[in-house]
């Protein structure tokens, strides 16, 4: 049972490259998130997936793109990175259950460096 | 809008001696409140949760917290602490029926020293 894991665990990509970060997780859980995690400011949330097949924007949704390839899998791509989006990346997960209650489970994050 | 403030980039402390990470939360109802802690170069890692009932909430690694609503704090506490227990450390809140929406404090490292 390896949780959530993504990839890769670091990149560095050149102002208007594009990327694709991949996270998968074997919880079963309905709930998929992207976070981006910067100095002093906690951690943003990206975008997320309630359940397979729906998506909605998170505090911080612009500049990215999600799909939820299915139930395990939840990517995040960035199709013209830009120098503010070198940040961490965590992906996370949760259980289903009462609407609040949910833990969420991170993954180990992904660090890009966007020159 | 549901806001955390953790008011301290940095805590101190001697091994052995209790510890307080403190957190303050900003809602306009009922709050679910978390605790995550995170080892460098590692996600974060839940160690405890209120949701409702008993104020004293009891995690992981020896951690409680304590539920004030009056002052509006979610303090996490430790009776002796571990040099292990050096980490960076995250409150977090959501509000009830508030979508998947946890917002997140700024953090407070940890530094026990021997």
């Amino acid at each position: 049972n390896a949780g959530v894991t993504q990839t890769p665990k670091f990149q560095v990509l050149k102002t208007g490259q594009s990327m694709t970060l991949q996270c998968a997780q074997d919880m079963n859980h309905n709930s998929m998130y992207w976070y981006r995690q910067d100095p002093g400011m906690g951690l943003r949330l990206i975008y997320y997936s309630a359940s397979e097949g729906t998506t909605d924007k998170g505090e911080v949704p612009n500049g990215y793109n999600v799909s939820r390839l299915n139930k395990r899998e939840f990517s995040l791509r960035l199709e013209s990175a830009a120098p503010s989006q070198t940040s961490v990346y965590f992906c996370a997960s949760s259980e289903f259950g009462p609407r609040g209650q949910e833990t969420q489970y991170f993954g180990p994050g992904t660090r890009l460096l966007v020159l | 809008a549901q806001s955390v403030a953790q008011p301290e980039d940095q805590v101190n402390v001697a091994e052995g001696n209790p510890l307080t990470v403190k957190c303050t939360y900003s809602v306009s109802g009922n709050p679910y409140l978390f605790w995550y802690v995170q080892y460098p170069n590692r996600g974060l890692q839940f160690l405890l949760k209120y949701i409702t009932g008993d104020n004293l909430v009891k995690g992981s690694y020896g951690f409680e917290a304590e539920f004030n609503k009056s002052q509006t704090s979610f303090h996490l506490k430790k009776p002796s602490a571990l040099v292990s227990d050096s980490a960076l450390y995250f409150c977090a809140v959501r509000l009830y029926n508030a979508g998947n929406m946890l917002t997140f404090g700024g953090g407070t490292r940890l530094m026990v020293k021997p």
